[in-house]
């Protein structure tokens, strides 16, 4: 089965910097790889959504990067602000697979003022 | 409606009874999943429907969980004889067309509390 691990569970940055989140998937590669926001007693909402033949999308200050040879994506967010403190997921799919999207376990991102 | 909405928020239940969740999609989204959420732990899936049928029912734990879409719309996650491990967040989304390319829309989650 896929297995995804985000780079850690918690990342403090300073306002002003740029945050870098990992998302790595093992045995099959994805079709899509999405990363999705979670506030505190909300669902996730959807930021990004990148394909296995895109290297890099970019949405005002987010990019990310999908490696499929590394089998990894990068999430940025670049000017951090206080604001962009939430939980970070990614989700990938394998269409062979299924119709569903899985979750990896998500990091907690704190930017401090 | 304009987003994808989810009842009841909370749920407070006793050990051995039934509960229903219920979600109202995004209309005109074809494509609706539930997932849930425990405690720390990321998103596990439950299960998929493609307008009424539900191609992909692997993700649901036991016999006790169960789920219907009727119309094309609104869906109920039902549990029957709740156990405490049942206790999480339960998710439900939606996307326009099928595999979320677009990506999902999810309601607010019903908080489901088995004492």
């Amino acid at each position: 089965s896929q297995k995804i691990e985000q780079n850690s569970e918690a990342l403090n940055i300073q306002e002003g910097k740029t945050a870098t989140l990992t998302c790595n998937y093992t045995n099959y590669s994805p079709a899509y790889l999405q990363w999705y926001r979670q506030d505190p007693g909300r669902g996730p909402v959807f930021l990004l959504l990148i394909r296995e033949n895109e290297k890099e999308k970019r949405k005002e200050r987010l990019k990310v990067t999908f490696d499929t040879t590394l089998k990894q994506s990068l999430f940025h967010i670049t000017a951090s602000q206080p604001a962009d403190s939430a939980t970070y997921l990614c989700a990938l799919m394998v269409p062979d697979y299924g119709q569903n999207f899985v979750f990896g376990p998500g990091t907690r991102l704190s930017v401090l003022p | 409606g304009a987003g994808v909405s989810q009842s009841p928020s909370n749920k407070v239940t006793e050990k051995g009874k039934d509960v229903e969740l219920r979600c109202d999609p995004i209309s005109g989204h074809t494509a609706l999943y539930w997932y849930r959420q425990s405690l720390g732990q990321g998103l596990e899936f439950l299960i998929y429907f493609q307008g009424n049928s539900a191609p992909d029912k692997s993700g649901l734990p036991s016999d006790r969980f169960s789920a219907e879409r009727t119309g094309g719309s609104v869906s109920t996650l039902t549990i029957q004889r709740t156990q405490q491990e049942d206790s999480a967040v339960y998710l439900c989304a939606s996307s326009l067309v099928k595999g979320g390319e677009y990506g999902y829309t999810f309601g607010s989650g019903t908080r489901l509390t088995v004492v």
